[in-house]
């Protein structure tokens, strides 16, 4: 069965600090990769995907992930976090269903 | 897109009793599931919601506590049974395109069993 694997729980940065959030996933064939944020509060919100194409994906708001497929890997990225990025993110894949990793809090101090 | 409502919002139940839970889409869809996210943790799926046959159930939820109905390809409700503070959570419906490239979340329903 697929799988998830979120590396790091809780992230505290400082502003204009850059983020890299890890993803792993398990399974072997085809899937769609996703990465959601929740803001406190609030429901899921999509940040961005990768199906196909150029393995390296621009999202909403300055975010960035990059699939590397021999490392069955889709880190997100963002070079300077604001203040507003604080929140919890969730990598997400899709075969069939959709499984999410664990989740990462993002606290980025002012 | 696909927009989903849901409904309740949000309630708060005695231990004992059931509750169910709502989801309407504004599209037909095939692929609709019900996921779990207790508080401080991730999406945890629950079932399959299947339209016109039984509900495919991940390990750990079984039809008798998590009863799953989908009459038509736009609506599906869930029923938490013979509730425990354990089941506290937000409870999301979900759909996802044919081709799996997107999925869309209802804004959850806030389950609070006192």
């Amino acid at each position: 069965a697929q799988s998830v694997s979120q590396h790091n729980h809780h992230v505290i940065l400082s502003e204009a600090a850059s983020l890299e959030l890890g993803c792993n996933y398990s399974y072997g064939g085809t899937v769609n990769l996703f990465w959601y944020v929740q803001y406190p509060g609030q429901h899921l919100q999509l940040l961005l995907k990768y199906f196909s194409g150029d393995p390296l994906v621009k999202g909403i708001k300055g975010f960035e992930a990059e699939f590397i497929k021999s490392k069955f890997s889709f880190n997100l990225r963002k070079p300077s976090v604001q203040w507003s990025d604080t929140a919890e993110y969730f990598c997400a894949v899709a075969y069939g269903d959709m499984r999410f990793g664990a989740g990462t809090r993002l606290t980025v101090k002012p | 897109s696909a927009v989903i409502s849901q409904k309740p919002s949000r309630d708060i139940c005695q231990r004992g009793t059931s509750l169910t839970i709502q989801c309407q889409v504004d599209s037909q869809v095939t692929m609709m599931f019900w996921y779990r996210q207790q508080p401080g943790q991730s999406l945890t799926l629950i079932a399959t919601a299947n339209q016109g046959s039984e509900a495919t159930y991940e390990s750990g939820f079984v039809i008798d506590k998590f009863p799953i109905s989908r009459p038509n390809l736009t609506f599906s409700t869930l029923t938490v049974s013979n509730m425990s503070p354990e089941d506290s959570s937000i409870y999301l419906c979900s759909v996802q395109t044919a081709a799996k490239t997107e999925a869309f979340f209802g804004q959850g329903t806030r389950l609070t069993v006192v």
